[in-house]
């Protein structure tokens, strides 16, 4: 089955840095991948997302880059802020027929310093 | 709009009991999916159902099981509670599952003593 690997796993910055985020995903046939924030005690919500035939994907702060080559896709977050200190987790799926199923990377703990 | 909800919120239950999680998704969506958040295991896929069928299984016990009903309201079922069954459960709802997002309920976190 799908596995997917996510670094690193703890990520400090000073505010106004830039964080990245990589994610490598073991199955080829993988076509969709989400990425999550969940900030303490609240659940993941969305917060960007790439279909495997776009090869980068920006929403103001935030971008998602994908290489299908390589398999792996990766999360930056630009100018970063004391709010954007949460878990976030990258997933990949297999789209149309995945029928519900998200495989989650282990999550990495953004913790932005003021 | 309303968002995912889920009953109970909390749940303690003793080794070897049974329990019964719900989940109410967004008006609208069909595809309902059940994870496992753990500190060690993290995000771990259950089962979906769409259509009061289950269309997808992740690798989890046979106690581990689930059904959807005419409303789309989702139930998970977990028999035989075993201390490794303590976790964070959420549910997400999506339109159709595929490429549509997720919408993650608040989750049931259940303690197994």
């Amino acid at each position: 089955g799908e596995n997917v690997e996510q670094h690193p796993s703890t990520l400090s910055v000073q505010e106004g840095d830039s964080a990245v985020i990589k994610c490598t995903y073991s199955d080829s046939a993988s076509n969709y991948f989400p990425w999550y924030k969940q900030e303490l005690g609240k659940r993941p919500q969305l917060i960007i997302d790439i279909r495997s035939n776009v090869g980068e994907k920006k929403d103001q702060r935030i971008a998602v880059t994908l290489n299908k080559t390589a398999k792996h896709f990766s999360l930056h977050i630009t100018e970063t802020q004391p709010e954007d200190s949460a878990v976030y987790f990258c997933a990949a799926s297999l789209g149309g027929t995945s029928y519900g199923k998200l495989t989650f990377g282990q999550g990495t703990i953004l913790t932005v310093h003021p | 709009k309303a968002g995912v909800t889920q009953t109970p919120r909390y749940l303690i239950k003793t080794r070897g009991q049974q329990v019964t999680l719900s989940c109410s998704p967004i008006s609208g969506h069909r595809s309902v999916s059940w994870y496992q958040q753990t500190p060690g295991q993290g995000l771990q896929f259950l089962f979906e159902y769409f259509s009061e069928t289950q269309r997808n299984k992740g690798n989890f016990p046979g106690r581990f099981s689930g059904r959807q009903f005419s409303n789309s309201r989702s139930e998970m079922n977990v028999s035989t509670l075993e201390l490794g069954d303590s976790a964070l459960y959420l549910c997400a709802s999506s339109l159709q599952g595929g490429f549509d997002e997720q919408y993650f309920g608040p989750g049931t976190r259940l303690t197994v003593t």
